[in-house]
């Protein structure tokens, strides 16, 4: 099995620039998860996904961010004009409800800088 | 609202020794799992072990068990052997299972730093 995957790795931009980043599920996953984590934090909730629907999004979600998921299998986040405050990882996860245990398992991250 | 308490910022074992590390919990829900994390400099979030509120036993995979204190809500993570490769950042995260679209979210604490001395 290949794990989640997310690209691109790391990510500079400018302020005021818009980035989007891309997170591959574990096949079969029907859920899909996204986390920002910023230096010396857990992880923090911003959004997810059930197949292609988007059930909940965090308050920590500004109308700045966007988030889809088409067809239920891969997902991306974009961010717009993007501000220093966004600099931080954003983690995907995945799991399947029905199965087991029903873990999220996480891609290694992309970690965004905002000069 | 549910909350994570990882009152231990940064821990130092020996190699080949047992380490603990803690996590307290806040819910009211009766229904929730609990997990614990690993995550190296690398950045990716390592999944260790799980422990579900019905469990009877203490959850144990590898090296790794889980000190579960139903009444104390008390999660707390062992390491037994310790080895270099163990040094790393560890989170405890409770599943919300509220029901509705809420169900499945992980709430973490703010981790703690584990360094393995050889």
């Amino acid at each position: 099995d290949t794990g989640v995957s997310q690209d691109p790795r790391h990510k500079i931009t400018k302020r005021g620039q818009n980035v989007t980043f891309r997170c591959d599920p574990i096949s079969e996953h029907n859920r899909l998860y996204w986390y920002r984590q910023t230096l010396g934090q857990g992880p923090e909730f911003l959004t997810y996904f059930q197949n292609e629907a988007q059930l909940e999004k965090s308050r920590l979600l500004s109308d700045r961010f966007s988030a889809e998921r088409p067809k239920g299998s891969f997902s991306t986040l974009e961010i717009q004009r993007t501000e220093q405050g966004d600099s931080a990882m954003y983690l995907c996860a995945s799991t399947n409800k029905e199965v087991g245990t029903d873990t999220q398992y996480f891609g290694p991250g992309t970690r965004l800088t905002v000069l | 609202a549910q909350k994570i308490t990882q009152t231990q910022p940064g821990m130092f074992v020996q190699e080949k020794e047992a380490v603990t590390l803690d996590c307290t919990y806040d819910t009211s829900d009766q229904s929730y799992g609990l997990f614990w994390y690993k995550q190296p400099s690398s950045g990716e979030m390592i999944f260790l072990i799980y422990q579900g509120s019905y469990d009877e036993q203490n959850a144990t995979e590898g090296r790794y068990s889980l000190n579960f204190q139903k009444a104390r809500k008390s999660a707390n993570l062992v390491i037994s052997a310790s080895q270099l490769g163990d040094s790393a950042m560890y989170f405890c995260a409770m599943r919300d299972t509220t029901g509705g679209t809420s169900y499945g979210k992980l709430t973490f604490g703010q981790g703690t730093i584990l360094t393995v001395h050889p």
